[in-house]
């Protein structure tokens, strides 16, 4: 069974702030994605990475994946109120065919 | 409509109840999901369609649970004998075709609160 570990769990900072959140599996993903979620509502796709070693930037948010295609970080430079909110990495695995996994989440909270 | 419909959008059930969540995909969407979500966690694996075929059931939590998928599009989640520990939110999810890169648009879920 292929799990996510999604770190940490709980993030509290101040406006202006630098974090990262972390993904990681003991598994090859074949593709990730990360997700955000805000309170009742279904989660949003923010980004997909395909590629080992692959970098994508978002505005203020820049998302890695690992050479080794088992990790990812989700990083937020001079992070916002409206950064708050529910961060979810999901992982399609080899020989799982369309199954995608999510981890815990990691539930964000800027204050100003 | 354009998005992912679910309904209903809160269902209060008593113990040992029946109940039935539905879902409307985007038209044209062959994949569905199913997932589970308790307050503030993670989305929990349920079953997932392409087209009317579920090809892996393997996140239903126990034989209470069935899910089925006609005509390519409307799902129905049932859940038989509602437990306490089945209160949740159940997030539906469609997505183009079920494959290793695609993006799930995902409704804004059906809350279920069995007393």
């Amino acid at each position: 069974t292929q799990l996510l570990e999604q770190s940490p769990q709980f993030l509290s900072i101040q406006e202006g702030e630098n974090l990262t959140v972390y993904c990681n599996s003991s598994s090859v993903f074949s593709s990730l994605q990360w997700y955000r979620q805000e309170p009742g509502e279904g989660p949003v796709l923010l980004v997909t990475v395909v590629t080992g070693g692959e970098v994508k930037k978002l505005k203020r948010l820049t998302f890695q994946f690992g050479d080794a295609r088992k990790d990812s970080s989700l990083h937020i430079t001079a992070a916002q109120t409206g950064d708050t909110g529910l961060y979810l990495c999901a992982g399609y695995f080899y020989n799982q065919g369309g199954k995608l996994i999510f981890g815990q989440g990691t539930e964000l909270s800027v204050k100003p | 409509g354009a998005g992912v419909s679910q309904s209903p959008s809160n269902k209060v059930t008593e113990k040992g109840k029946d109940v039935e969540l539905r879902c409307d995909p985007i038209s044209g969407h062959t994949a569905l999901y199913w997932y589970r979500q308790s307050l503030g966690q993670g989305l929990e694996f349920l079953i997932y369609f392409q087209g009317n075929s579920a090809p892996d059931k393997s996140g239903l939590p126990s034989d209470r649970f069935s899910a089925e998928r006609t005509g390519g599009s409307v799902s129905t989640l049932t859940i038989q004998r509602t437990q306490q520990e089945d209160s949740a939110v159940y997030l539906c999810a469609s997505s183009f075709s079920a494959d290793s890169t695609g993006e799930l648009f995902f409704g804004e879920g059906s809350r279920l609160t069995v007393l």
